[in-house]
């Protein structure tokens, strides 16, 4: 059973655009979400996370949103720039056990912005 | 910089070989983890350690094992690889509280052949 789902395996958007990516859950206990980048033949890196407690964070040209009744949280990029162009992966703690720190990923989404 | 290592960026080997992943970190973070990627499946979990010498199952533990000797060094083994387990592996680590930010290396392609 998919906890965390990432429904669109790809988008496509033009440069200076918005971009939103979208991300559903299953599980109502997470008590905060991440968002990772990834480019080809690298490991993932830390974009922005966002707590439970909260509907809304931003960090420059990325704001998270999360709807906690829908169970949903999406990432805004504006404007969108060519080298946004990655897989973006949705993340939730697993909470196996406690402190664990273990993170469970959605099937990402690749995002292509054209110049 | 602070960072995750991965000895082998890329690896050919053979059906039945034997497979040594290693991961090192330098942020003396206690979490190591190790999780393979595929296309259209995600980021999926196969082990981690909260601590020397202590490892847990993840999600798809089956074909593999773990060892963690020091604290810094985290090492995935397939004891008799097979071609499904062609993939790219990732390394990552964590301190145990907090927003767990998980620091991943740059990755392993293994091809089974």
């Amino acid at each position: 059973d998919q906890q965390v789902k990432q429904n669109s395996p790809s988008l496509s958007v033009q440069e200076g655009r918005i971009s939103i990516l979208n991300c559903d859950y299953t599980n109502s206990m997470f008590d905060y979400f991440l968002w990772y980048k990834k480019y080809p033949a690298e490991g993932p890196t830390f974009l922005i996370s966002i707590s439970s407690i909260k509907d809304k964070n931003e960090d420059g040209r990325f704001t998270v949103f999360l709807n906690k009744s829908a169970k949903h949280l999406s990432l805004h990029i504006v404007p969108s720039q060519p080298g946004d162009s990655a897989v973006y992966f949705c993340a939730a703690p697993a909470g196996y056990g406690g402190s664990q720190g273990n993170l469970i990923f959605g099937k990402g989404t690749k995002l292509s912005v054209k110049p | 910089d602070v960072k995750v290592t991965q000895s082998s960026r890329y690896l050919v080997k053979r059906t039945g070989e034997k497979v040594f992943l290693e991961c090192v970190q330098d942020m003396d973070h206690e979490n190591m983890f190790w999780y393979r990627q595929d296309p259209g499946l995600g980021l999926r979990l196969i082990y981690f350690s909260y601590d020397v010498k202590m490892k847990e199952k993840g999600d798809i533990p089956e074909g593999y094992s773990v060892s963690r000797e020091k604290k810094e060094r985290f090492s995935l083994i397939l004891e008799s690889a097979s071609t499904n387990q062609t993939s790219m592996y990732l390394c990552a680590s964590s301190r145990p509280s907090g927003a767990n930010v998980l620091t991943f290396g740059a990755g392993s392609r293994l091809t089974v052949l």
